[in-house]
C-alpha cells in the first residue's frame, strides 16, 4: 500500500505558539491531500484539503503547504488554542483512486496553556 | 445539515459472532465509505459505495462485507468475529467522486470482541 507517515508522533506547543505538523507520502500519482484532527471518543473532522495544481492553500488560522518535488505535506496552525489538542492525521488520494485515502500514523499536538 | 450518523455507537461481541453497522451519509452524498482504525495499524480502507455498486475494496478478508441502499445508507458486515477486529468501524461520506472530495466521517462504531 501506500506510505503515508509522519515525522513527529508527538508534538507540544505553548498557547498562542504556531505549530507545524508534517507529512511525507510516497506515491507520485496521488492529487489529492486532507488534514484531519480527531479528538478522543470522535470521528476524524475535515480541516482542509489541497490538490496536487496547488502548493499553497489558506483557512482560518490554517495553512496546508504541499511540496511535490519531496512528496512532503505540512499543515501550519497559527496562534495554537488548547481547543486544537488532537490527533491530526494526513491523508492522501486520487482521482484514480475514488474515495480510497491513505492515512499517516497521526501526530498528537498537545497546547500547553 | 446532519453529520454522518453511525449507529450502534458500542458493540460487544463474542468470537464467532457476527455483526452488521449502519451508516447514514450526509444529505446528497452518495458516496459511503469505510475505514477500519486501530491503535497498531491506524486508518486502514475497507470498501466504497457508490449507487448501490462497491466501486474499492482494501485488503482485509471476505468475512468483511457491506453493501449501500437506494437511499445512499450503508452497511458493512462482519461474519466469524475473531479478537483481532475489535477497532473503532469509522463511515465516511463525500459528494464527489470524480474529482476526489473530501471524506466526512461519523463518530464511529466501537466494537470490541470478546
Amino acid at each position: 500500500g501506500e506510505n503515508v507517515g509522519l515525522h513527529l508522533p508527538t508534538l507540544s506547543v505553548q498557547e498562542g505558539d504556531n505549530s507545524i505538523i508534517n507529512c511525507a507520502y510516497s506515491n507520485s500519482a496521488s492529487d489529492y491531500f486532507i488534514w484531519y484532527k480527531q479528538e478522543s471518543g470522535k470521528g476524524p473532522q475535515f480541516i482542509i484539503d489541497i490538490r496536487s495544481n496547488m502548493d499553497k492553500r489558506q483557512g482560518q488560522r490554517v495553512t496546508v503547504l504541499l511540496n511535490k518535488t519531496v512528496k512532503h505535506l505540512s499543515l501550519q496552525i497559527a496562534a495554537t488554542q488548547p481547543g486544537d489538542s488532537a490527533v491530526y492525521f494526513c491523508a492522501e488520494g486520487g482521482a484514480y483512486n475514488f474515495n480510497k485515502f491513505y492515512f499517516g500514523s497521526g501526530t498528537k499536538l498537545n497546547v500547553k496553556p | 445539515k446532519a453529520g454522518v450518523t453511525q449507529t450502534p455507537r458500542y458493540l460487544i461481541k463474542t468470537r464467532g459472532q457476527q455483526v452488521t453497522l449502519s451508516c447514514s451519509p450526509i444529505s446528497g452524498h452518495r458516496s459511503v465509505s469505510w475505514y477500519q482504525q486501530t491503535p497498531g495499524q491506524g486508518l486502514q480502507f475497507l470498501f466504497e459505495y457508490f449507487s448501490e455498486t462497491q466501486r474499492n475494496k482494501g485488503n482485509f478478508p471476505g468475512r468483511f462485507s457491506g453493501r449501500q441502499f437506494s437511499n445512499s445508507r450503508s452497511e458493512m458486515n462482519v461474519s466469524t468475529l475473531e479478537l483481532g477486529d475489535s477497532a473503532l468501524y469509522l463511515c465516511a461520506s463525500s459528494w464527489d467522486t470524480t474529482k476526489n472530495s473530501p471524506l466526512h466521517f461519523g463518530n464511529g462504531t466501537r466494537l470490541t470482541v470478546t
